[in-house]
């Protein structure tokens, strides 16, 4: 395992409400990423970190924001959750000295 | 058109055929490559990693990648039904500090028993 967390694992709430998922790494690395995997789209990047309290937009960011007050913890929230965020979320941390990165297990969020 | 093109299937083989898995990108400025294997509901995990263009062999896995054509493989040997997943491939430009993937949407592959 890459030493990544996400929590929760699944989560079902109602549009309009704010939404905050957790991804913690044991690792240490300075970048960590936000992903959504929906059918047909494939994985797209909502936002990433390049260490704390630095942050950047991905192609996806609208709806989306972020935090980073620790190495290890790298917050997503959706400020009023919409149906359209319906969607499995993956976390993902750099690798050591590549240009790969490693992935969480996932958030499977649905908004009703 | 997309930055990076991968047939979806689905691709269904059976037991111990060779598979071909394959992408096309159109940013020449890509220079690592990789593949990652996602079982239903769980994240991708990284399977193999080559920087620029040639060959890289794993075991029963071979990944090819040839910058002319903009285009990269993966063989899996001797296919199982525990290969069963979907495959992603994803690229980038350059290593430092850009650490940003580029993903295709993946290929679902079935390895028939």
């Amino acid at each position: 395992d890459a030493g990544i967390t996400q929590s929760p694992r699944h989560k079902v709430t109602e549009t309009g409400t704010p939404v905050t998922l957790r991804c913690h790494q044991t690792e240490n690395h300075r970048y960590m990423y936000w992903y959504r995997q929906d059918p047909g789209h494939g994985l797209r990047l909502i936002h990433y970190s390049y260490g704390v309290k630095d942050t950047d937009k991905g192609e996806v960011s609208d709806g989306y924001s972020v935090s980073r007050s620790k190495t290890e913890d790298f917050l997503l929230t959706l400020e009023s959750a919409t149906s359209s965020q319906t969607s499995v979320y993956f976390c993902a941390i750099e690798g050591s000295g590549t240009d790969t990165q490693y992935f969480g297990p996932g958030t499977r969020l649905t908004v009703l | 058109q997309k930055e990076v093109e991968q047939d979806p299937g689905p691709l269904s083989v059976p037991e111990g055929a060779i598979v071909s898995l394959n992408c096309t990108y159109s940013n020449s400025a890509f220079q690592y490559f990789m593949w990652y294997r996602q079982y239903s509901r769980k994240g991708p995990e990284l399977l193999m990693y080559t920087y620029s263009s040639g060959n890289k062999e794993d075991g029963r896995f071979t990944a090819q990648v040839d910058k002319s054509s903009k285009y990269i493989s993966l063989f899996i040997r001797d296919s199982q039904p525990s290969d069963s997943a979907t495959y992603l491939c994803a690229m980038s430009e350059s290593g430092g500090s850009n650490y940003k993937l580029t993903f295709g949407k993946g290929t679902l592959l079935t390895v028939n028993p």
